[in-house]
């Protein structure tokens, strides 16, 4: 079991360019989640789904879209790269029942310049 | 929505001391509590939940956590500290419904000196 897998670990983009953050899950989870990591404010969700073709937005959307084409992936797209969208992105994964117990991914660290 | 604060963004400790790290929420409902802690370079690992029962749950690695219904809080505790628990920790709430998402907490980083 691989658990919860992020490509790539690591991206530097330019403002402007555009990009696809890829998480997959092996553990046949319904529900998964995006979230950024920024110094002093926590994990925040960007985008989440409850199932395979379903997503909704959480407390931070703008600029993020997502897809959710097969239960076992979750993609995370920026059209257009902002520096302020520099930051840490983890991805999470749980059971449709349970009690939200997540479990996250490595994490993809990019940097806009 | 629910929100959660904790107390202390930054501890500083010497090994062996105890270690408490507040942790308060609010939302009227039922709540799922957790503890995550994010060592260094490293993903998010659960620590510990309360979902119900006891209030006082045991995690990894020798952590514990109270759940005070009444204060809103769900403080997380160690007797003695290790080099190796330095880490950031946080905090998540979840109401305790279908959809419901997770709300973190902005972090306590601990540093514990040898």
């Amino acid at each position: 079991n691989a658990g919860v897998t992020q490509t790539p670990k690591f991206r530097v983009l330019k403002t402007g360019q555009s990009m696809t953050l890829l998480c997959a899950q092996d553990m046949n989870h319904e529900y998964m989640y995006w979230y950024r990591q920024d110094p002093g404010m926590g994990l925040r969700l960007i985008h989440y789904s409850v199932g395979e073709g379903t997503t909704a937005k959480g407390e931070v959307p703008d600029g993020y879209n997502v897809s959710r084409l097969k239960k076992q992936n979750f993609l995370l797209g920026l059209e257009s790269a902002a520096p302020s969208q520099t930051s840490v992105y983890f991805c999470a994964s749980r059971t449709s029942g349970g009690f939200n117990e997540q479990y996250f991914g490595p994490g993809t660290r990019l940097t806009v310049t | 929505a629910q929100s959660v604060s904790q107390h202390n963004h930054h501890v500083i400790l010497s090994e062996a001391a105890s270690l408490e790290l507040g942790c308060n929420y609010s939302y009227g409902g039922t709540v799922n509590l957790f503890w995550y802690v994010q060592y260094p370079g490293q993903h998010l690992q659960l620590l510990l939940k309360y979902f119900s029962g006891d209030p006082l749950v045991k995690g990894i690695k020798g952590f514990e956590a109270e759940f005070i219904k009444s204060k809103f809080s769900f403080n997380l505790r160690k007797p003695s500290v290790q080099w190796s628990d330095t880490a950031e920790y946080f905090c998540a709430v979840s109401p305790n419904s279908g959809y419901s998402t997770l709300t973190f907490g902005k972090g306590t980083m601990l540093l514990v000196s040898p």
